[in-house]
């Protein structure tokens, strides 16, 4: 079956760098998403990987190893506004976008 | 301002009852998706919409209908709420559908069957 995994919660520190992993099982793979959902408010589009490889956008990079099903998105300068839960959603043969529960990250001062 | 639109916010409902959420879009986008989410599972898409017409089965459809009549607009209809439909539910549309384009969502509708 199609599964995604990522960790319920993480807890870090505002300035510090926080990694959050994401492992995946697609019928077939046509890219890794990460979403941003402040709670109560829609997910908002942060990053899409389909090379292998690290793609930095600021702040945020996300990074893709499509032979061990694995991404991840790494936080630097963590700020408080960046508390929110990030969604990992893999899109497989057939462009469907199967999506992880979301990890939860908690930012303390 | 572009984007998408759900109503009602919120929305508290007797079971058995028949609820029509409302979807709008200007962005001229050709796809659009009706997703449900709860608490401790990902998002699970419940109907789309290729394009004008056209309309498909997600992966949670039981329950549920859809029409797409025209570009802009995607309601979601449960013709006889149960109390397991309690959810926030997403629309999301995108500029084509079978790509890897990024989705838009809407803010969400909230709505509690009782």
């Amino acid at each position: 079956g199609q599964n995604i995994d990522q960790p319920t919660e993480m807890t870090a520190t505002e300035g510090a760098i926080v990694q959050i992993n994401c492992t995946y099982q697609t019928s077939g793979f046509n890219g890794l998403f990460w979403y941003q959902q402040h709670a109560g408010e829609a997910p908002t589009f942060l990053s899409y990987n389909v090379l292998d490889g690290l793609e930095e956008k600021g702040r945020f990079s996300s990074f893709l190893s499509r032979s061990k099903g694995y991404s991840y998105l790494l936080l630097k300068e963590l700020q408080m506004k960046d508390s929110a839960s990030y969604l990992c959603a893999a899109m497989d043969s057939n462009y469907q976008l199967i999506w992880g529960a979301g990890t939860k990250l908690i930012i303390k001062p | 301002i572009a984007g998408i639109t759900q109503a009602p916010t919120s929305q508290i409902l007797a079971a058995g009852r028949r609820m029509t959420l409302r979807c709008t879009q200007d962005m001229r986008h050709n796809a659009m998706y009706w997703y449900r989410q709860d608490l401790g599972l990902g998002l699970r898409l419940i109907h789309y919409s290729n394009t004008a017409g056209t309309t498909g089965k997600g992966e949670v459809p039981d329950g549920y209908s859809v029409s797409r009549a025209n570009t802009d607009d995607f309601p979601l209809t449960l013709a006889s709420a149960v109390p397991s439909q309690t959810s926030v539910y997403f629309c999301a549309s995108s500029e084509e559908a079978g790509n890897t384009g990024e989705l838009f969502f809407g803010e969400g509708s909230r709505l509690t069957v009782l």
